[in-house]
């Protein structure tokens, strides 16, 4: 049971727009702490995609975007392609654990 | 561009003492901002922080709550690289181990942006 909750999968077909949600609580995202987000391809260790809730590390296509808002946060992939085919992950701050948490991930299939 | 080269045993013994190391190139362990941490990746696929060390003027360490008791996390600033020990484990801790670099000077920032290549430890006997 993960402290964040994400969808188990989404899919959708090339060039369409694609959004994974990642529902916390006051304890972790309504309290202000940053969502990140992470890819991961298969037999590889997670990549991060999106830092500080909306932020993009040099060379992430700038089709990948984020966005917070109260106890959630969403990524959006627009026009999504079929290398986005992968696991993803949010992750954040949990004060009643006193540490880091992620969601349980959530698998983009590109049809 | 910094890189972290994991190494140490994928079978471990129930009760016994699970060790790995990652040695770091392109950062050094004693950096001012950075941290060290240590992740894994259960079977199902969720991933779960463990404990990280670093250093700002004196070393720390901070651990997961379900883990504490049981971990250390340790830098060796000799080799510019930091294990971790968990100990007492069971067959619920076969999981592929991940290290990583943390950085976000405080914890409401505070994000992995460098990962090793993960180490498969089974528990078995």
């Amino acid at each position: 049971q993960s402290v964040l909750t994400q969808p188990p999968s989404v899919s959708g077909a090339p060039g369409q727009r694609v959004t994974i949600s990642c529902t916390g609580s006051s304890s972790n995202i309504g309290a202000g702490f940053h969502v990140h987000w992470y890819q991961q391809l298969p037999g590889t260790a997670p990549k991060v995609l999106i830092y500080d809730n909306n932020n993009r590390p040099s060379g992430v296509p700038d089709r990948f975007s984020g966005s917070e808002s109260g106890t959630s946060a969403s990524l959006a992939i627009t026009g999504v392609q079929a290398e986005d085919e992968a696991d993803y992950y949010c992750q954040s701050y949990d004060t009643s654990l006193s540490g880091w948490v992620f969601g349980g991930g959530t698998k983009l299939t590109v049809l | 561009q910094v890189q972290l080269q994991q190494s140490g045993p994928g079978l471990v013994k129930p009760s016994q003492t699970l060790s790995l190391t990652c040695a770091i190139s392109g950062d050094s362990v004693s950096s001012n901002s950075p941290a060290w941490n240590w992740i894994r990746q259960s079977p199902s696929g969720g991933l779960q922080w463990l404990g990280r060390t670093y250093y700002r003027s004196k070393w720390y360490n901070e651990y997961a709550v379900f883990v504490k008791g049981r971990i250390t996390v340790d830098p060796d600033t000799s080799k510019n690289q930091f294990s971790l020990h968990l100990n007492s484990v069971t067959p619920e801790d076969t999981a592929v181990y991940y290290c990583a670099r943390g950085i976000g000077h405080i914890h409401a920032t505070y994000y992995f942006d460098s990962w090793g290549q993960g180490t498969l430890v089974t528990v078995s006997s």
